[in-house]
Formats: structure tokens, sequence, C-alpha cells
């Protein structure tokens, strides 16, 4: 069974610095990769997704992430944090040897300081 | 147009009233979703539509009833809802069901019932 977990449930980050926000998967298989962005009052939005390829994928927003097969993770970064970030930010997983939903993480909170 | 719209932004209900929940879209997606998310959590798969017959019913009590009267309109019907089915409630929509196409949410609709 697959499962996600992201470190953090509350990130807070001043305006102007690093955006690091972490996401570990179990899987026996590693799975298609994803995040999700929900602004307040909104639904969700994909940020950007990791199904094959480059292990270095670029989203929207200036978000990025890396597929590390060997740490299990897919942590979201951006290099310099505006205060319109401040939302909730969920990583998703999906299989890649069945037929399945995605599956969420728990989310993580992100707030940014002026 | 990458829209996905949902009526009404918000309701509110007794436990026996009946109402339905109405969503749209016309990017030509043959698979819709509805979700339910409580407060700080992620949201949780409830149906999947998939060319308009429902592929996946995640145990969802009988007290919602889904229906897809045609590719582009997805509605959740509710009678006799319990309190704790107060949440936000979201569409989704992706080009077809697969593992890895980008699901597309609306803005939900806010659910009380008293």
């Amino acid at each position: 069974a697959q499962s996600v977990t992201q470190l953090g449930s509350h990130v807070s980050v001043s305006e102007g610095a690093l955006v690091l926000l972490r996401c570990n998967y179990s899987s026996s298989v590693p799975p298609y990769l994803f995040w999700y962005v929900q602004y307040p009052n909104q639904g969700l939005q994909l940020l950007l997704k990791y199904t094959t390829g480059a292990t270095l994928v670029k989203g929207i927003n200036g978000f990025e992430a890396e597929f590390k097969k060997s740490e299990t993770s897919f942590h979201l970064t951006k290099p310099s944090a505006h205060m319109s970030d401040a939302a909730e930010y969920f990583c998703a997983v999906s299989s890649k040897t069945s037929y399945d939903k995605v599956i969420f993480g728990p989310g993580t909170s992100l707030s940014v300081i002026p | 147009d990458t829209e996905v719209t949902q009526t009404p932004k918000h309701l509110v209900m007794g436990m026996t009233n009946k109402k339905s929940l109405k969503c749209e879209q016309h990017m030509g997606h043959r698979a819709m979703y509805w979700y339910k998310q409580k407060a700080k959590k992620p949201p949780e798969l409830m149906f999947v539509y998939s060319y308009e017959k429902l592929s996946i019913n995640e145990s969802v009590p009988s007290r919602f009833s889904p229906e897809c009267p045609n590719s582009s309109l997805l509605n959740l019907h509710l009678h006799a809802l319990q309190p704790e089915d107060s949440a936000l409630y979201l569409c989704a929509s992706s080009q077809v069901y697969t593992n890895t196409d980008t699901q597309y949410f609306g803005p939900g609709t806010r659910l009380t019932v008293l």
C-alpha cells in the first residue's frame, strides 16, 4: 500500500527566503508524484508532477521539485518566497502498477512573513 | 478554458432536507470526481465517473447520490445528511481517468448541515 508523509504541518518563511516543503512516500515501486496548492477558499491547483524522465521537475509560479528514489522523497522548493505563496500545499502519489486513486498527503500550511 | 465551476458556493441545510450540488466543465474531459474535504485535512475521494459511468464509489453512505447526466455535468444529490457531513465538497475533472492525468478542481461548495 502506498502512503505519503509531509514533514511539518506548518512552515513559516520570510518574504524572499527559500521555500522548502518536504514530502516522502512509501511504496514498493516508486509512484507517480504530484504537488498541489490550495489557496484560501479555493480548490486545488496542480503545481507540478513527476511521471517519468528528468527527476528535476519545474512547475508553475517558480516552484520545482526533485524526485530522489534513494531517499523516497519529492521535496518542493522555491528560491524566493512571495506573500502570494501563502497557502496549503499537498503532496500526492498514485500507483505505477495498478489503476488506482491519487492519495494525498496531510498537507503543509505555508505562511510568508513580510 | 480550464475552469471547473461549482454551484452553490455555500449551502446550509437541515438533516431532513434534500439538496443538490452541481459541477460543470467545458474542457471536454471524460473523467469527473467528487471529493470531500474537512478543515485542515486533505481531500478524500468519494466518487469517480469515467465516460459518464460510475467507476469508483469509495464506500460513501447512500445519503450521497452522484449523477452524471452528460459529459459536462456532475451532480451530487444530498438527503438526510448528518452534521458530520459538513465540509467543503470539491469537484474535479481530468481528460481521462488515469493515474497520471492532471485533475482540475473547482472552488468547492461549503456545506453546513444543522
